[in-house]
């Protein structure tokens, strides 16, 4: 079955800066992968997610990057502010998104 | 608003007990699913239902069961708690393959037992 890793697990970076957030997976038939955002006492919201025929997916300050060959994924968030910290899911899904496998999670800081 | 309501949001039980957890959603959503959230170990599938009375066993059933009488509730069944059911466990639902890819979540229930 798929397997997804996500890097790092936690990650603080200076208001300003850029975060990048890297998840692997081991089935080469996943075809959707969506990125959910977990804000502190709250429920996972899909904040952006890409479709195996693309490459590269923007949506304001926020990026998602898909490498087929190399089965992984990145989501990049330009340009951090403190509204953004908390906890980053990426998943997978092999059929189009019936069911997800997701990562471990990456708590995001970002510090004033 | 999209709108998935998990019924309790905090829930102690004690050893033994058997727990209902409750799932209902008013999208008209096809597709529900349970999951359990744990520290380090992100978020598992315990089961999924893609259709009234239909169920499929996800990652981690054992312990738990569900019933799906009516579209827009899933109710997740720990039949005997015991303390490693201890989590938050947090209820989806979405729209079949082919529209709406998305999960909506519930608010989640963290529950204790004791």
């Amino acid at each position: 079955g798929e397997n997804v890793e996500q890097h790092p697990s936690t990650l603080s970076v200076q208001e300003g800066d850029s975060a990048v957030i890297k998840c692997t997976y081991s089935d080469s038939a996943s075809n959707y992968f969506p990125w959910y955002k977990q804000e502190l006492g709250k429920r996972p919201q899909l904040i952006i997610d890409i479709r195996s025929n693309v490459g590269e997916k923007k949506d304001q300050r926020i990026a998602v990057t898909l490498n087929k060959t190399a089965k992984h994924f990145s989501l990049h968030i330009t340009e951090t502010q403190p509204e953004d910290s908390a906890v980053y899911f990426c998943a997978a899904s092999g059929n189009y998104g019936q069911n997800f496998v997701f990562g471990p999670g990456t708590r995001l800081s970002v510090l004033p | 608003d999209v709108k998935v309501t998990q019924s309790s949001r905090y829930l102690v039980k004690r050893t033994g007990e058997k727990v209902f957890l409750e799932c209902v959603q008013d999208m008209d959503h096809e597709n529900m699913f349970w999951y359990r959230q744990d520290p380090g170990l992100g978020l598992r599938l315990i089961y999924f239902s893609y259709d009234v009375k239909m169920k499929e066993k996800g990652d981690i059933p054992e312990g738990y069961s569900v019933s799906r009488e009516k579209k827009e509730r899933f109710s997740l069944i720990l039949e005997s708690a015991s303390t490693n059911q201890t989590s938050m466990y947090l209820c989806a639902s979405s729209l079949p393959r082919g529209r709406n890819y998305g999960y909506t979540f519930g608010s989640g229930t963290r529950l204790t037992v004791v």
